[in-house]
């Protein structure tokens, strides 16, 4: 119930290629949605989030897409570059600013010059 | 505006032996919260600290605790330590919780 499932595992796409990667969630009581973006030796840094009462969000060339219904969210990477490469993670929350977030397992990406 | 610092960045310790890592959160942060990652658990959420206060915890036993001073710095302590407490612990701070949050590059610890 409190799990956040993200697939793919990993992700090699052409640069300029439009990467997308998925997570599902049981839980609804699920209220803010995050995607953090993580290179080798740094923490995780905020990306973009959303909540269940918009559809899509977008911040330059991220996107994410929210399914209400289907309990499934995902990032989409626009013209994506090299520079992107890193370890993506969607989590979930619920009860406010005072909740905990749960993650995904992780999107190891890596974008081909 | 100085980022989130955790030290030790890197730490070596023995079964049994007892660790404290600490956090110093963005001036103006309120909220510190402690995640571990590991390979094969991922980020998991340890506890979150307002104002001094434990407000949220994760399911870890015991023997993580953790605390927050007055200026809104925070150690996390680890006793008795086993082999699976080898990981990166990473704080991450907020101005009120864990919307928004700034993460630290992390302490990576090795139990051996």
């Amino acid at each position: 119930q409190q799990q956040v499932k993200q697939s793919p595992q990993s992700l090699i796409v052409q640069k300029g290629g439009i990467p997308i990667i998925n997570c599902a969630y049981e839980n609804t009581a699920f209220d803010y949605f995050p995607w953090y973006q993580q290179f080798p030796g740094k923490g995780p840094a905020l990306l973009i989030a959303i909540r269940p009462d918009v559809s899509e969000k977008k911040e330059g060339r991220f996107t994410i897409s929210f399914n209400k219904s289907a309990k499934q969210f995902s990032l989409h990477i626009m013209d994506s570059q090299p520079g992107d490469s890193a370890t993506y993670f969607c989590a979930a929350t619920s009860g406010g600013s005072q909740g905990n977030l749960i993650f995904g397992k992780g999107t190891k990406l890596s974008v081909k010059p | 505006k100085a980022g989130v610092t955790q030290t030790p960045r890197y730490l070596i310790k023995t079964r049994g032996q007892q660790v404290t890592l600490s956090c110093s959160p963005i001036s103006g942060h309120r909220s510190v919260s402690w995640y571990q990652q590991t390979p094969g658990q991922g980020l998991q959420f340890l506890f979150e600290y307002f104002s001094e206060t434990q407000r949220n915890k994760g399911n870890f036993p015991g023997r993580f605790s953790g605390r927050q001073f007055s200026n809104s710095r925070s150690e996390m302590n680890v006793s008795t330590l086993e082999l699976g407490d080898s990981a990166l612990y990473l704080c991450a701070s907020s101005l009120s919780g864990i919307h928004e949050q700034f993460f630290g590059p992390g302490t990576r610890l090795t139990v051996l």
